[in-house]
């Protein structure tokens, strides 16, 4: 069975600081893992993913997560926040085998102060 | 190019009433998922159809059911509404079986009063 826990409901900074999500996740097969953004009245939307390909991933709007196995861990980061990433980030894992079914996390939500 | 769209934007019910929503994927795709975002819960994966097949459902009472359209529109159906069914409903599209990438509409969200 797959699933990630997302060990923050809630995270902020500032304008100009780095962003840091963080996803732990547990599958029996080799998985593939996702970061997926929900902004405000808007449909999800796929920002990266992790497909036993290289371990350092990097998405749209200059976020990259890090693949680590040895920590069951694929964070999400981003150098420096802007006040239009503000939206609730999931982290999602899929096995590659069987029904490839998406198993979302919890969430993370955002805040970004000027 | 049009997105995944759903309809109605938002719905609001009583228990017992039953409630159809709407989604047409994007164009080319024959794959449609539904999942329900209930406040305070990650997605819960309910129903995948592909190819006008119901392929897999989530661990949903039977009371959640839907179907997929020759052209690929699904519908999804929840009869004998309870209060917890109140969540924000989402299709997403893809475009084949397994289809790594989901495009998400703007979901529906159902209130049950």
């Amino acid at each position: 069975a797959q699933s990630v826990t997302q060990l923050d409901s809630h995270v902020s900074v500032s304008e100009g600081t780095p962003v840091l999500l963080r996803c732990n996740y547990s599958s029996s097969y080799s998985p593939s893992l996702f970061w997926y953004v929900q902004h405000p009245n808007k449909g999800l939307q796929l920002l990266l993913k992790y497909t036993s390909a290289a371990t350092l991933v990097k998405g749209i709007n200059g976020f990259e997560a890090e693949f680590k196995k040895s920590e069951t861990s694929f964070h999400l980061t981003k150098p420096s926040a802007h006040m239009s990433d503000a939206a609730e980030y999931f982290c999602v894992v899929r096995a590659n085998t069987g029904f490839q079914k998406l198993v979302f996390g919890t969430g993370t939500r955002l805040l970004v102060s000027p | 190019e049009a997105g995944v769209t759903q309809s109605p934007t938002h719905l609001i019910k009583t228990r017992g009433q039953q409630a159809t929503l709407r989604c047409s994927p994007i164009s080319g795709h024959t794959s449609v998922y539904w999942y329900q975002q209930a406040l305070g819960l990650g997605l819960q994966f309910l129903l995948w159809y592909d190819e006008g097949e119901e392929r897999n459902r989530g661990n949903f009472p039977p009371r959640f059911s839907g179907r997929q359209f020759p052209n690929y529109s699904s519908e999804l159906n929840v009869n004998a509404l309870e209060l917890e069914d109140s969540a924000l409903y989402l299709c997403a599209s893809s475009s084949g079986q397994g289809g790594e990438k989901l495009f998400f509409g703007s979901g529906t969200q159902l209130s049950v009063l």
